[in-house]
């Protein structure tokens, strides 16, 4: 069965600081990957996926993540954060429906 | 294109007291989730439809939750005799291949 871990339930971070956030998962099978954010209220909005091909992934607002199959991560960065992206980030594995980490805050302080 | 859309946003109900969701997918998906998340967790999955058919029902999904798509467009998602522990955000979901697009999510409260 598939599973997906999110290691860190809080990240607290200072602004145009570097973060990472963390996602680990377990497949049998090939896996797609996603990270999602979602602000307070409001529903998820898609940040990037890896479904094949470079393991660097590119998304939204400066975000990228690095497919690792050897360390079964899937690991989220960004070079500089800023206030705004203060949220939940949810990391999620894809086979014929999304299985959720149980997600980061990450808490962005000026 | 509108994206998903779901009625209502909140739903504040007595213990006990049967409540209806709608979810409007994007029009050409055919595919359809729901799911739920309760607070400080990551969602979790309900079930799916492929155009009408109910493909995949989560264990989590007890005799008094009933989901239905009729004509393979809006969903409804039924809960009977509401318990608090149904409290949760109930998020849609639909696609037409691996990439879900998310609808804004249901708040229920159940007092």
């Amino acid at each position: 069965a598939q599973s997906v871990t999110q290691l860190d339930s809080q990240v607290p971070v200072f602004e145009e600081a570097p973060v990472e956030l963390r996602c680990n998962y377990s497949s049998s099978v090939s896996v797609y990957l996603f990270w999602y954010v979602q602000y307070p209220n409001q529903g998820l909005q898609l940040l990037l996926k890896y479904l094949s091909g470079s393991t660097l992934v590119k998304g939204i607002n400066g975000f990228e993540a690095e497919f690792n199959k050897s360390q079964t991560s899937f690991h989220l960065r960004k070079p500089s954060v800023h206030i705004s992206d203060t949220a939940e980030y949810f990391c999620a594995s894809y086979t014929d429906k999304l299985i959720f980490g149980t997600g980061t805050r990450l808490q962005v302080f000026p | 294109d509108t994206g998903v859309s779901q009625d209502p946003r909140h739903k504040i109900t007595k213990r006990g007291q049967n409540v209806t969701f709608r979810c409007d997918p994007i029009s050409e998906h055919n595919r359809l989730y729901w799911y739920r998340q309760t607070l400080g967790q990551g969602p979790e999955f309900l079930t799916y439809f492929q155009n009408e058919a109910q493909l995949e029902k989560s264990r989590l999904l007890s005799d008094r939750f009933s989901a239905e798509r009729p004509k393979g467009s809006f969903s409804t998602l039924e809960i009977q005799r509401t318990e608090q522990g149904d409290s949760a955000m109930y998020l849609c979901a639909s696609s037409l291949g691996v990439e879900q697009f998310f609808g804004p999510g249901t708040r229920l409260t159940v007092l």
